[in-house]
């Protein structure tokens, strides 16, 4: 079965940086969209990263731009959100969700099919 | 950017009722492009419905999803205890590549 396990997380001051992870198994990691979806206590879903199946194309939301970068390990299975100059703002609870990957004239990631637990980033001083 | 406003923003409702939940769009959204999902408390979102309408697998049929344009909308019925939870709705589109809802939290009367 599908599943998705984030690491990484943790509390770290403002201005620092960490690395999240997201281990996939249970279904051919290099044929689908990857995405990182954040939450703050007690708020909405936000998305924040995306890559394409090989990694080709990154897209992020702009309140993150040149701070964060997401990449991927097809070798591995694996997920990354590189996370830096982190401020309290980025305080949440990071999703790593995969997306509905069509293939066609155009590549189309409509939604999340499957999501992980999610790991804890705590920013505070 | 593509707002959506989801409401009512909390509704109570008995087990056996029927739940109604709107998704409003700033702009047109294609209908492909539309899903829903339900979050419990401490839990990962789960999707739904995706293309406002089609059933993820392992959804019953109690659980619905329709509209067009800017507006859409989830229903529920029949309420079950498990469907106490939060809904979001999300479209697909550029800049960002995805928003979400604020969520409509669904709790027992």
């Amino acid at each position: 079965q599908v599943r998705l396990v984030e690491s990484g997380g943790g509390v770290v001051q403002p201005g620092r940086s960490l690395r999240l992870s997201c281990a996939a198994s249970g279904f051919n990691f290099s044929s689908y969209g990857m995405h990182w979806v954040r939450q703050a206590p007690g708020k909405g879903l936000e998305w924040v990263a995306g890559v394409r199946h090989d990694g080709s194309n990154k897209d992020y939301v702009d309140s993150v731009k040149g701070r964060f970068t997401i990449s991927r390990d097809n070798s591995k299975n694996t997920l990354y959100l590189q996370v830096n100059s982190l401020r309290a703002e980025d305080t949440a609870v990071y999703y790593c969700a995969r997306a509905h990957t069509i293939f066609g004239v155009v590549i189309v990631e409509p939604f999340f099919d499957y999501w992980g637990q999610g790991t804890l980033v705590t920013v505070s001083s | 950017e593509i707002v959506l406003t989801q409401s009512p923003g909390t509704l109570s409702l008995s087990p056996g009722e029927t739940a109604t939940l709107s998704c409003r769009a700033s702009q047109s959204v294609s209908s492909y492009y539309l899903a829903w999902y339900q979050q419990k408390p401490g839990q990962a979102p789960r999707l739904l419905i995706y293309g406002a309408s089609s059933r993820a697998t392992g959804i019953p049929d109690r659980i619905s999803g329709s509209g067009s344009g800017t507006d859409f909308t989830l229903t529920i019925s029949r309420l079950e205890p498990e469907d106490f939870a939060v809904y979001f709705c999300q479209q697909y589109g550029r800049s960002p590549m995805y928003t979400f809802g604020q969520g409509s939290k669904l709790e027992i009367k």
